[in-house]
């Protein structure tokens, strides 16, 4: 059961246009992870959120986490084709003293040159 | 860290083989994860250890596979009698919690293609 809903799935965009990308869900998340991925590789970690209400910023990149930590975004400034990849939310539950990650089903950003 | 590594990065196997795949995880971190990934979708869980305890298993995994996390540190993840269906992307993360952040870090992956 897919609990994490990302939107769009795909985005193809002209270099130096901005883009939001959305994980939403109704389950509260422990944290919340964005991950981007190349063709033949594993996920690599963007940033970790963990308050609602945050906001972090990773250059052109910036992520929000909802108030109630149910849903995050990702917003990119300036899109560069370096930007193209698989972007993917983790959302991480804590049950029983383990730790579950829900991935959501993922965004194909390709950037333009 | 040297990051999370798993080998071999490519397998191609014909249905009915035996295939295991192995991962090193984040040397400090106790838990470890074992994914699959299939194109275009984002990675399905599948197993889950803390230190050598297996402490779940998604129905994803079927009596032919099988994964092991021996003295807590390497695993593997082993596949009996493959099928075609078995092809895709097999991803190992492992994570702990520093500053009250539980976060997984991803190994580059298993791409296993069974003709």
């Amino acid at each position: 059961t897919q609990l994490l809903e990302q939107s769009p799935q795909f985005l193809s965009i002209q270099e130096g246009e901005n883009l939001t990308v959305y994980c939403n869900s109704s389950s509260v998340f422990s944290s919340l992870q964005w991950y981007r991925q190349e063709p033949g590789e594993g996920p690599v970690l963007l940033v970790t959120v963990v308050t609602g209400g945050e906001v972090k910023k990773l250059k052109r990149l910036t992520f929000q986490f909802g108030d109630a930590r149910k849903d995050s975004s990702l917003h990119i400034t300036a899109a560069q084709p370096g930007d193209t990849g698989l972007y993917l939310c983790a959302g991480a539950k804590r049950a029983s003293g383990t730790y579950k990650y829900i991935f959501g089903t993922g965004t194909r950003l390709k950037v333009l040159a | 860290d040297t990051g999370v590594s798993q080998n071999p990065r490519h397998k191609i196997t014909k249905r009915g083989q035996n295939v295991t795949f192995r991962c090193d995880p984040i040397s400090e971190h106790n838990r470890l994860y074992w994914y699959r990934q299939t194109l275009g979708q984002g990675p399905e869980f599948l197993t889950y250890f803390q230190n050598e305890a297996q402490l779940e298993k998604s129905r994803l995994l079927s009596d032919r596979f099988s994964a092991e996390r021996p003295k807590g540190s390497f695993s593997t993840l082993e596949i009996q009698r493959t099928e075609q269906g078995d092809s895709a992307m097999y991803l190992c993360a492992s994570s702990s919690k520093r500053g009250g952040q539980e976060t997984q870090y991803f190994g580059p992956g298993t791409r296993l293609l069974v003709l």
